[in-house]
């Protein structure tokens, strides 16, 4: 079966932490992704990947830095976590035509 | 721009009950494709259906239902005797396109459906 997996499914941390959220996948997919969902707003993409070391901005990539030193992991950085940054974040990944994301299962992240 | 609306913010239903959960969208490519996913309680978004815009025939899957109108810019979804296991957030999304080329999808603000026995 197919995975995306994120390692924390749950994970406080506090203002002012550097904070990583890490994202492997199995299926050897080019494209990945870090979303973050909030109520309201559904789903805000943060990051994308297409390849190893390559990325581009989302729509909402203030306060966050990613990482892709290998194909099949893709970490997102919370520089200097917030409480604003208190959220929902999913990781998703793909092949490079539009076939669907297969999603991993979030990280609810909380910032106190 | 592109865009995606899902105007119902909740659904409340009683079970057995039909249920049509809407989407519009706005993009100006001519080709794109359009997505549901739906995230139980659990959290993870699970892939429903995906449909490519050259193809607007409405397609079954057991309980579930989608009417793709072009015309009208829907990508509705309809669940036949809904039951407790169909509560859920529903999301809809388009594809757009990155700078790279690459797809990229665009996401609605979901719908949350609550299926009561």
């Amino acid at each position: 079966d197919v995975k995306v997996t994120q390692s924390s499914r749950y994970l406080v941390k506090r203002t002012g932490e550097k904070v990583f959220l890490e994202c492997v996948q199995d299926m050897d997919h080019e494209n990945m992704f870090w979303y973050r969902q909030d109520p309201g707003l559904g789903l805000r993409l943060i990051y994308f990947s297409y390849d190893v070391k390559m990325k581009e901005k989302g729509d909402i990539p203030e306060g966050y830095s990613v990482s892709r030193e290998k194909k099949e992991r893709f970490s997102l950085i919370l520089e200097s976590a917030s409480t604003n940054q208190t959220s929902m974040y999913l990781c998703a990944s793909s092949l490079p035509q539009g076939y669907g994301y297969t999603f991993g299962s979030g990280t609810r992240l909380t910032v106190v | 721009a592109q865009k995606v609306t899902q105007a119902q913010t909740e659904i409340s239903v009683v079970e057995k009950e039909d249920v049509t959960l809407d989407c519009v969208y706005e993009t100006r490519d001519t080709t794109y494709y359009l997505f549901w996913y739906k995230q139980p309680p659990s959290g993870e978004l699970v892939f429903l259906i995906r449909r490519n815009s050259f193809d607007e025939q409405n397609e079954i899957s057991g309980r579930y239902s989608w009417n793709f109108q072009k015309s009208t810019s829907s990508f509705n979804f309809t669940i036949t005797a809904s039951q407790v296991v169909d509560s859920a957030v529903y999301f809809c999304a388009l594809s757009g396109r990155f700078t790279s080329g690459t797809y990229k999808y665009i996401f609605g603000t979901g719908t949350r459906l609550k299926v009561l026995a």
